[in-house]
């Protein structure tokens, strides 16, 4: 079945420090893969995604990710944490080819200290 | 530019009364659309889906339906709610798909808060 999963239901870094938001997933076929951003009663905010290519991907508001195949994550990153980054972030994989379905982790909610 | 709307942002319906939560699509044509529920502030819960016109696909048996009486026009729609309907209703759209672009992200709309009491 695919899948994917969130380890952490919360995330707390210190502003300035870097930041690190697992996920790990499990698919048949070749892995896209997506990282969104929900600020409180807000819609999910689109940030990046993998396709192919480049393991490090760099998406909006300075966040990246790192796939790696081996250990089949796909981590957010952030080299230095800002207080309004503070929300919940979601990792999602595609399942459906033409409908472009996709299914969500349970979420992250990301507090950054000041 | 593309845009969503939803609405209405928040609805209060008692037990037993019917639903109708609209979503537009502006600035793009044949869009898949989606339907998703979010408990609690968490996970998201896909409803239903379309790629065109009269195509829906449900994913989750219960008493909510869906149409999508014109290209860029998703209803979601019940003839009785059940308290567990509540929760924060979310449309997406993701672009017609292409071939040299293997999978699309969606965007979401704004979000409709029903509370049913």
């Amino acid at each position: 079945a695919q899948s994917v999963a969130q380890p952490e239901d919360q995330v707390n870094v210190a502003e300035g420090n870097p930041l690190t938001v697992k996920c790990t997933y499990s698919v048949s076929g070749n892995p896209y893969l997506f990282w969104y951003v929900q600020y409180p009663n807000r819609g999910l905010q689109f940030l990046l995604k993998y396709i192919t290519g480049d393991n490090l991907v760099k998406g909006s508001y300075g966040f990246e990710a790192e796939f790696n195949k081996s250990q089949t994550s796909f981590h957010l990153k952030k080299p230095s944490a800002l207080v309004s980054d503070s929300a919940l972030y979601f990792c999602a994989v595609r399942v459906g080819k033409r409908d472009d379905k996709i299914i969500f982790g349970k979420g992250t909610r990301l507090h950054i200290l000041p | 530019s593309q845009t969503i709307h939803q609405w209405p942002a928040t609805l209060v319906q008692p037990v037993g009364s019917p639903l109708s939560l609209e979503c537009t699509v502006e600035g793009t044509s044949n869009p898949n659309l989606y339907w998703y529920r979010q408990a609690a502030g968490r996970g998201l819960q896909l409803l239903f889906y379309s790629v065109g016109i009269g195509q829906i696909s449900s994913e989750v048996p219960q008493n909510l339906s869906a149409s999508r009486p014109q290209d860029r026009q998703f209803i979601l729609s019940s003839k009785k709610l059940l308290l567990s309907d509540s929760g924060f209703y979310l449309c997406a759209w993701s672009p017609l798909r292409r071939v040299l672009i293997p999978a699309s992200e969606q965007y979401f709309g704004p979000g409709t808060r029903l509370t049913v009491t």
